[in-house]
């Protein structure tokens, strides 16, 4: 079976525009994660989804991220007016429920730069 | 709130066993996880322990927890070159959706 995509897998974008990045899940998983990957910050935890619900945004650096999940599928995380501090891959995790081991399947990620 | 912390280089040599060590500061903390990231790739899950167990074995891995310590290492026996990549250890909690808090990762250079 397919795992993870992501879509783009590279964007370059300039400073103040919007990004749209995409995530195809595991078919049946019902959580979904979004993680960032920086030389500077490591990897750090942004937004997890059960089902459609967002329990927890706390890693959202900013008001400029957002996300969403439409049926309990694909994900879309948004920045607007991006920042060159945005540049980093983008990981997005799925894994079957949120509760237990929750074994997270990552995707290759979206590498973004802002210039 | 939590940290995860792991030395950030190994070197090895190829057919010798390889160590890497984690340690953490939640004491809530679930489930403990090592991902392994090959260059340009995503991240792969190589195993993952309950925090009631202390030793988890698969194939050349060797998983041992020490709570009491809170500290974590991987294992790897007979290392091969394709084994060089950076480890993540992570942990979560139940409780908290299963988010994951990753360690700094180490490098580990396998040389011939």
């Amino acid at each position: 079976g397919a795992g993870v995509s992501q879509s783009p897998s590279n964007k370059v974008t300039e400073k103040g525009k919007d990004v749209e990045l995409r995530c195809d899940p595991i078919s049946g998983h019902t959580a979904l994660y979004w993680y960032r990957q920086s030389l500077g910050q490591g990897l750090e935890f942004l937004i997890y989804f059960q089902g459609n619900s967002a329990p927890d945004k706390s890693g959202l650096p900013s008001d400029r991220f957002s996300a969403e999940r439409t049926g309990g599928s694909v994900s879309t995380l948004t920045i607007q007016r991006t920042q060159q501090e945005d540049s980093a891959v983008y990981l997005c995790a799925s894994s079957f429920d949120s509760q237990g081991a929750g074994e997270q399947y990552f995707g290759p990620g979206t590498r973004l730069t802002v210039t | 709130g939590e940290d995860v912390e792991q030395s950030l280089f190994l070197s090895v040599r190829e057919g010798d066993s390889s160590v890497i060590n984690c340690t953490y500061t939640d004491s809530s903390s679930t489930y403990l996880y090592w991902y392994k990231q090959e260059p340009g790739a995503g991240l792969q899950l190589l195993t993952y322990i309950f925090s009631n167990m202390d030793m988890k074995q698969d194939q050349r891995l060797t998983v041992l927890l020490n709570k009491k310590d809170k500290h974590l290492s991987l294992r790897i026996a007979d290392t091969q070159t394709g084994d060089s990549a950076i480890y993540f250890c992570a942990e979560s909690s139940t409780g908290g959706g299963n988010k994951l808090t990753f360690g700094t990762g180490t490098q580990l250079k396998v040389e011939l």
